[in-house]
C-alpha cells in the first residue's frame, strides 16, 4: 500500500503562478522528501525535510512538514514550463525502503 | 562517476521468459533498492539490500529475485516472466538521507 497520497493529482497552472502540491502520509516517520520525474526519465531529488522540522526552502521551493497531520505541502513559486513533471513524496530513506506516493502531475502552460 | 546506471533501458518479452535488469552504482553505497513504476503511480519497492550479501523483500517482491555478490552490483531476475510485470523499472542507492535513482529499464512483456 502506498505510504503517502498526493493531492491534487495532476494541476495546470500558468507561467509565473504558484503551484502547490499536498502529501499525506499514514505512520510515523524521520524524514520525508520531493522528488521530481520529467517525462521518461528516473526521479530527481529536490528537497529533505526531517520529522522535527516545520519548513524548508530551496531556491523557489518551500515545503512545508505537519507532523501532527501528517502532512506535507511543496510549493513551487513563480513557476515555469521547465517545471512541467510529476512530483512525489516519499517518506524514510533510512534503510532504502523510501515509500511513494502515486504523484501529482503538474502542468505550467507558457 | 557515472552515479546508478541500469541495463538494458528498453526490452520486450514473451511470457514466460527470464531475464536479469542490470545495476551498477560507482558511489559505495551501502543501500541499493529496485521499484517498479506502472502507468499514473508512483513507485512501488520490490527489493532492497543493506549491503552485500544482504537482500529483504520490499512491498512487491512475487516474481522477483535479487542477490547482492558485490557493493557494487544488485541485479534483478525476473524469473517467468508474465504481462503483469510490463512495467519500468528502477534502480535506486542511497547514501544518508538521499537517493539516487538510475535512468529506468523499460520492460514488456507479451
Amino acid at each position: 500500500s502506498q505510504q503517502g497520497e498526493e493531492d491534487p493529482q495532476a494541476l495546470s497552472i500558468q507561467e509565473g503562478e504558484n503551484a502547490t502540491m499536498n502529501c499525506s502520509y499514514k505512520t510515523s516517520i524521520n524524514n520525508l522528501q520531493w522528488y521530481r520525474q520529467n517525462s521518461g526519465r528516473g526521479l530527481v531529488h529536490l528537497i529533505l525535510i526531517r520529522s522535527n522540522e516545520r519548513e524548508k526552502h530551496s531556491g523557489r521551493l518551500r515545503v512545508t512538514l505537519d507532523t501532527s497531520k501528517k502532512s506535507s505541502s511543496l510549493l513551487i513559486t513563480a513557476s515555469r514550463a521547465a517545471d512541467t513533471a510529476s512530483y512525489f513524496c516519499a517518506t524514510d530513506g533510512n534503510t532504502g525502503k523510501l515509500i511513494f506516493g502515486q504523484g501529482t502531475t503538474l502542468q505550467v502552460k507558457p | 562517476n557515472a552515479g546508478v546506471t541500469q541495463t538494458p533501458k528498453f526490452q520486450v518479452l514473451k511470457t514466460g521468459q527470464s531475464m536479469t535488469l542490470q545495476c551498477a552504482q560507482d558511489m559505495n553505497h551501502e543501500y541499493m533498492s529496485w521499484y517498479r513504476q506502472d502507468p499514473g503511480m508512483g513507485l512501488r519497492l520490490i527489493h532492497y539490500s543493506v549491503g552485500a550479501g544482504i537482500t529483504d523483500q520490499g512491498e512487491v517482491p512475487n516474481g522477483y529475485n535479487v542477490s547482492r555478490s558485490t557493493t557494487e552490483d544488485f541485479p534483478l531476475r525476473l524469473l517467468s516472466a508474465a504481462p503483469s510485470q510490463t512495467s519500468v523499472y528502477f534502480c535506486a542507492s542511497l547514501t544518508g538521507d538521499t537517493i539516487y535513482f538510475g535512468e529506468g529499464s523499460w520492460l514488456t512483456v507479451v
